[in-house]
């Protein structure tokens, strides 16, 4: 297993400002995840980010909008840039492990944009 | 297109047994999974099936058919801790994990 945490747990923002969300997990691991998940929906893959290499964007989804940064195999940044009310979410980092590769997240970053 | 259909929602009682259905069409197929979600917090990972048959893990088991695109959660002796969303996902060919919109179960007493 992993254990993740992430920071902040919840913000409040004012539109046309950006937060950096924070991910550190306990271990090395070659692929962090990051998905948005909208209040009784299902999760949204943002994008995968490698150590060493541009992250993967999803459909949909920008690098000049949400800005990813993976500096080692232990921790990685999720930017929500420009923020529209649109963008109020809860956002999730995970990583795989494990024999089959099953993914842990961390407890999430509620977004409110007003 | 990739899709994976779940229930919506399910309401069963304390102490009985539901079975949560999920039926998918993917690209290729590498696995699937069942993570529990409860209100304001993070999914955690219930059980993976590959291939066909029942996996049982305490009072949750997980069946999968590969042939008929289909899977199940069944919860045993079911407690209001239980009450959670049930998130099916399925590993396609490429590996991406694709995911299902998910069962919110509420148990009665």
């Amino acid at each position: 297993s992993a254990v993740i945490s992430q920071k902040p747990s919840r913000d409040i923002c004012q539109r046309g400002t950006s937060l950096t969300i924070q991910c550190q997990v306990d271990s090395q691991v070659t692929m962090m995840f990051w998905y948005r998940q909208q209040p009784g929906q299902s999760l949204t893959l943002i994008a995968t980010a490698n150590q060493g290499s541009e992250a993967t964007y999803e459909s949909g989804f920008v690098i000049d909008k949400f800005p990813i940064s993976r500096p080692n195999l232990t921790f990685s940044t999720l930017t929500v840039s420009n923020m529209s009310p649109e963008d109020s979410s809860i956002y999730l980092c995970s990583v795989g492990v494990g024999e089959v590769y099953e993914q842990y997240f961390g407890p999430g970053t509620r977004l409110t944009v007003t | 297109g990739q899709n994976i259909d779940q229930p919506t929602e399910m309401t069963a009682t304390e102490g009985a047994i539901v079975q949560i259905n999920c039926t998918y069409q993917t690209s290729g197929f590498n696995g699937l999974f069942w993570y529990q979600q409860h209100a304001g917090e993070a999914p955690t990972f219930l059980s993976y099936n590959v291939l066909d048959g029942l996996e049982e893990k305490g009072r949750f088991s997980s069946f999968l058919s590969r042939s008929k695109g289909y899977s199940y959660l069944l919860l045993k002796e079911l407690q209001m801790k239980d009450s959670a969303s049930y998130l099916c996902a399925v590993r396609d060919g490429n590996y991406q994990l694709i995911w299902g919109a998910g069962t919110k179960l509420i148990i009665k007493p």
